[in-house]
Order: C-alpha cells, then sequence, then structure tokens
C-alpha cells in the first residue's frame, strides 16, 4: 500500500506569489493534518481535517487555508508568500479525526521563498 | 512559556550506548504522550506512545511519563548507528504540539 504522498517535493517561490501543496493520504483514513517544519525546529500544526471538514486551526495567518476533496486528497494554500514561509510542509493523514490516532507523515514539501 | 520543550541537542553517543532524551511540558490537560523519529529529509514516524504516567517499552526503547512533574523521557538501550535521527516528543490533546526535537547521533 502506497504511504502519504505529498507533490511537489520542492518549490521555489518569490515572495508576493501564491502556493498550492497537495497530499494524498493512506487509502481508508479519512484525516489529513497540515503542519510547517522551519529547520531545526518540530513541526507547527497549521490545520487538520476530517470528513472534508476543519477540525483544527493552528496559530497561523489568515493567508493560509486548506480544504479536503470527496477522496480525502487535501490542498494547502499560501497566499502572499513571505520569506518566512520557507519550509518543510509536510502532511499527515490518520484514521480518525481524533484521540490517540496514529498519524503517518508523507516526506513533504520543501517550500524555498525568494 | 512554550507548551513543549525539549533539548535540541546535538547529541552524540558511541554504538551501544544508553541514550536519554527528555522533555517537558506545560499544560496539564495532555492525556496522551508520543515520541516520533525523524530521519533527514524524511517524514517524522511514529516510534511509541503511553497514556497517563508509566513506562511502556517495546524492544530496546523505553518510554516514560511522570505527569506530575510534567516530564516524558525516551531511554534507547544498546543504541546503533541507525538510531541516529532527530527525537521529537509530542504531548497530545487532539492536535500535535511538537517539541524541537534532540538530534542524536549514535558513532559506530
Amino acid at each position: 500500500d502506497a504511504g502519504v504522498t505529498q507533490s511537489p517535493t520542492h518549490l521555489i517561490k518569490t515572495r508576493g506569489q501564491h502556493v498550492t501543496l497537495r497530499c494524498s493520504p493512506i487509502s481508508g483514513h479519512k484525516s489529513v493534518s497540515w503542519y510547517q517544519q522551519v529547520l531545526g525546529q518540530g513541526p507547527q500544526f497549521i490545520f487538520q481535517y476530517y470528513e472534508k471538514e476543519e477540525r483544527g486551526r493552528g496559530n497561523f495567518p489568515d493567508r493560509f487555508s486548506a480544504r479536503q476533496f470527496p477522496n480525502y486528497s487535501s490542498e494547502l494554500n499560501v497566499n502572499a508568500l513571505l520569506l518566512g514561509d520557507s519550509a518543510l510542509y509536510l502532511c499527515a493523514s490518520s484514521l480518525l479525526g481524533t484521540g490517540i490516532s496514529e498519524q503517518y507523515f508523507g516526506p513533504g514539501t520543501r517550500l524555498t521563498v525568494t | 512559556q512554550k507548551e513543549v520543550e525539549q533539548d535540541p541537542g546535538p547529541l552524540s553517543v558511541p554504538e551501544g550506548a544508553i541514550v536519554s532524551l527528555n522533555c517537558t511540558y506545560s499544560n496539564s490537560a495532555f492525556q496522551y504522550f508520543m515520541w516520533y523519529r525523524q530521519y533527514s529529509r524524511k517524514g517524522p514516524e511514529l516510534l511509541m506512545y503511553t497514556y497517563s504516567s508509566g513506562n511502556k517499552e517495546d524492544g530496546r526503547f523505553t518510554a516514560q511519563v511522570d505527569k506530575s512533574s510534567k516530564y516524558i523521557s525516551l531511554f534507547i538501550r544498546d543504541s546503533q548507528p541507525s538510531d541516529s535521527a532527530t527525537y521529537l516528543c509530542a504531548p497530545d490533546n487532539n492536535d500535535m504540539r511538537f517539541g524541537a526535537g534532540t538530534r542524536l547521533t549514535v558513532k559506530p
């Protein structure tokens, strides 16, 4: 079975641009979460979606948005990119949306903003 | 005060050593405590999780939780070069709050 897949693997954008990152969860998983990991730090929670509804939101500005599709794949959108948005963006899927449902992480999308 | 504090290291040990990795947390509402391992250029993978206080053992790994002092530990016995990675602690209360991660290098 395929694990969590993310696309693209690498991306270079300039300040002010918009970016869309994509994630496909493990088959059967209904929850997708997004994290931002800056070099040398742990992942920071951005969003969680379960059954296409937003279940949680971290402390990120409104420039960050996400959605989950009927097939449970997800997109993370970031508008008006800033240099500080340069990071590894991780997607994680889990069977359930709450509690101790184990999260499986994808390899991430490395975004560089110049 | 950050919700999860973790010494970023780096920590370098010889092969076969016992490794102790530690985290503290501030939110007494946290119920589940997890350790993730992240190899370079990979996403984190769940190593172990515990609920409430006490110890949990899985092979060479032991997770320990002390809720009274809000202290979480991961012990690795007979450490191997393949254990070289960043270890992230994550007390959980429905959303994930990761520590900064401790980079571990096990030298042959």
